[in-house]
Formats: structure tokens, sequence, C-alpha cells
């Protein structure tokens, strides 16, 4: 069945410094991809989406692209900030009869001063 | 414009007691989902619902019932709660926005069942 991978957290990592969350995916047809983040004691938000192989979201500074080929969807912000402490979901969305969105496990991300 | 908001936001109750958590949006979006979040597992989807008078179970429904009372509201109810279902629950409505659907989350409700 469709599924979602990402790399298990937490993620620790200093001001400024590079971030990359691996997501890869399997899926009958051709779905779309999202990365949602959540806040402490918030519901989650759609950061960034790709609809098609080689689209490349980006939002905030964050950025993924659509890699058919390896059906992969990394996450990545060339210079994390404190404020970008949450955890960050990587999820497909396929439509079989109905629209149907499947999350990964979610990976923690503890940005330090 | 609220967005979806979730009532109760916390909720503590003993096994066997039942309760019924409540979800609106005001986006017009005709799809809504109820989610549980549990640690190391992602949101694992109860029930969804494509549209005004429709209902459809998802990945773990066992334990739990749902109501679309209009296009605006859809509710779950826990008939008699189990311990295994302390979790965080969300409530989300489908848009699209552009050629891609994207869901809408609320706040949550925390629940423990004693």
């Amino acid at each position: 069945g469709d599924s979602v991978t990402q790399m298990e957290g937490p993620v620790t990592l200093s001001e400024e410094a590079f971030l990359t969350i691996n997501c890869t995916y399997t899926a009958t047809g051709y779905p779309s991809l999202f990365w949602y983040v959540q806040y402490p004691g918030e519901g989650l938000q759609l950061l960034l989406k790709a609809t098609k192989a080689d689209d490349k979201g980006s939002n905030k500074g964050f950025e993924a692209t659509y890699r058919k080929e390896t059906t992969s969807f990394h996450l990545e912000k060339g210079s994390v900030q404190v404020s970008d402490s949450a955890v960050y979901f990587c999820a497909l969305s396929v439509n079989t009869g109905g629209f149907k969105t499947i999350f990964g496990a979610g990976t923690r991300l503890f940005v330090k001063a | 414009n609220a967005g979806v908001t979730q009532t109760p936001k916390f909720q503590v109750l003993k096994t066997g007691q039942s309760m019924t958590l409540q979800c609106a949006q005001d986006m017009n979006h005709n799809s809504m989902y109820w989610y549980r979040q549990d640690p190391g597992m992602g949101l694992r989807l109860i029930y969804y619902s494509a549209s005004e008078g429709t209902t459809d179970k998802g990945e773990v429904p066992n334990g739990y019932n749902v109501s679309r009372l209009n296009k605006r509201e859809f509710s779950l109810r826990l008939e008699s709660a189990a311990p295994s279902q302390t979790s965080v629950y969300f409530c989300a409505s489908r848009g699209t926005s552009g050629n891609t659907d994207t869901q809408y989350f609320g706040p949550g409700t925390r629940l423990t069942v004693l």
C-alpha cells in the first residue's frame, strides 16, 4: 500500500546550520507530496507542496523537490533559526475514490541558539 | 475566518465513559477528517467525510463513530472510552489550493483515558 518514510528524529542543529530531513514514499499512480509543520501545542500547517515530478515546493526558506526516479521529497533549508524548532511531517495525497493523505511519522527538529 | 475549530482542547475520561469531540470549519470545504496522533506514529486516519451526508472508515475506526451534521460540522464520538484511546485528536478539512488538495487542521484535542 501507499506509505511515507521519513528520517527519525530528533534532529538537533545550531542556529544557521544546514537542514536536511529525508523523506521517501511508495505510491501507486501519481501522488501529490507535502511537507507539514507542527509547532508545539498546535495543529499541522502546510509548509510546502509539489504536484508532479521535478516540481520544487518552497516556503519560508524551506525547499523540497519531487524526485520520481528516487521516490523522494527531501526537505532542506540553508540556514535554520530557533523559531524553526517544530515537528515536520512528510505526506502524500492520492485520489483513490476520494482523496486520502498519508503521513510519515514526523521528525522533531531542535535548533539551539 | 476562524478556519477549523475544535472543542474541547483537553479532556480526561474514565474507562467506559463516553464523549463527543466537536469540529467545525468555516471555509465551505466538502471533505472533513478525523485523525489521531500518537508518539512515533504520525497521524492515522480514523474516519472521513467526503461530503455532507457521507462518512467512511479510515485506518483505525474501531471504537469511534462520527456524524457529519452539516457541511460545517463533523463530530467524533467515543461510546465507551478505553486507555488505548488516549491520544491527541485532530480534525481537518480539505480545500483545493491551485490544482492540489491541501488539508487545514484544527488545534487538536488532547484526550486522556484513565
